[in-house]
């Protein structure tokens, strides 16, 4: 079974912190994402990066910044949080394939609270 | 600009009947479609997919149907149950891209009534 796991369920910052969330996946697979799941906006991508030390922009990648130095871990980077930043942050990777499955699988979540 | 829509925010259904879940999207390059369910405070689980040269895919009480005429797919929940409340995201994607991504929708709140 793939595992993907995010190193904070509940995290509580203050303004104007510096935050890393953290997510390893052990199933080898070259793509990471990161996501913010809000209210009525759905799921929106920060960040997603399809090989080491590769990064893409998202859809919404203002105020964030990305980290992938090893295949199985993707860091998510918020340099000076506030409170619309505030939200359930979902990490996911995938397994590239041509024909087959493709399925993205997604840690458990962080829900962060910036104060 | 929305490449995949879940038009309805929230379905409620009596358990027991059938839940249709519906989507539509834009992009014609897309060829793969993904149906996730996601708990509240939990990462969204993988449901069924369907691949663009089939237009039904079935696993267990859970059909997908894909119309690509109409670029529409639906989800069918028979019979619905109680552990079926979740939101529903709807996705796409376009295989086979090294720095491709799957788009989703913004997830459709299905209630289940007793």
């Amino acid at each position: 079974d793939v595992k993907v796991t995010q190193s904070s369920r509940y995290l509580v910052k203050r303004t104007g912190e510096k935050v890393f969330l953290e997510c390893v996946q052990d199933m080898d697979h070259e793509n990471m994402f990161w996501y913010r799941q809000d209210p009525g906006l759905g799921l929106r991508l920060i960040y997603f990066s399809y090989d080491v030390k590769m990064k893409e922009k998202g859809d919404i990648p203002e105020g964030y910044s990305v980290s992938r130095e090893k295949k199985e871990r993707f860091s998510l980077i918020l340099e000076s949080a506030s409170t619309n930043q505030t939200s359930m942050y979902l990490c996911a990777s995938r397994l590239l394939r041509e024909t087959g499955t493709d399925t993205q699988y997604f840690g458990p979540g962080t829900r962060l609270t910036v104060l | 600009d929305q490449q995949v829509k879940q038009n309805s925010p929230s379905l409620s259904v009596q358990e027991g009947r059938i839940s249709i879940l519906n989507c539509d999207y834009t992009n014609s390059m897309f060829d793969y479609f993904l149906w996730y369910k996601k708990y509240p405070a939990e990462g969204p689980t993988f449901l069924i997919s369907i691949s663009s040269i089939k237009d039904k895919n079935e696993d267990g009480r859970f059909t997908v149907f894909l119309n690509k005429s109409a670029k529409h797919l639906s989800l069918h929940i028979v019979p619905s149950q109680p552990g079926d409340s979740a939101v529903y995201f709807c996705a796409a994607s376009a295989r086979g891209k090294r720095d491709d991504k799957i788009i989703f929708g913004k997830g459709t709140r299905l209630h289940i009534l007793p």
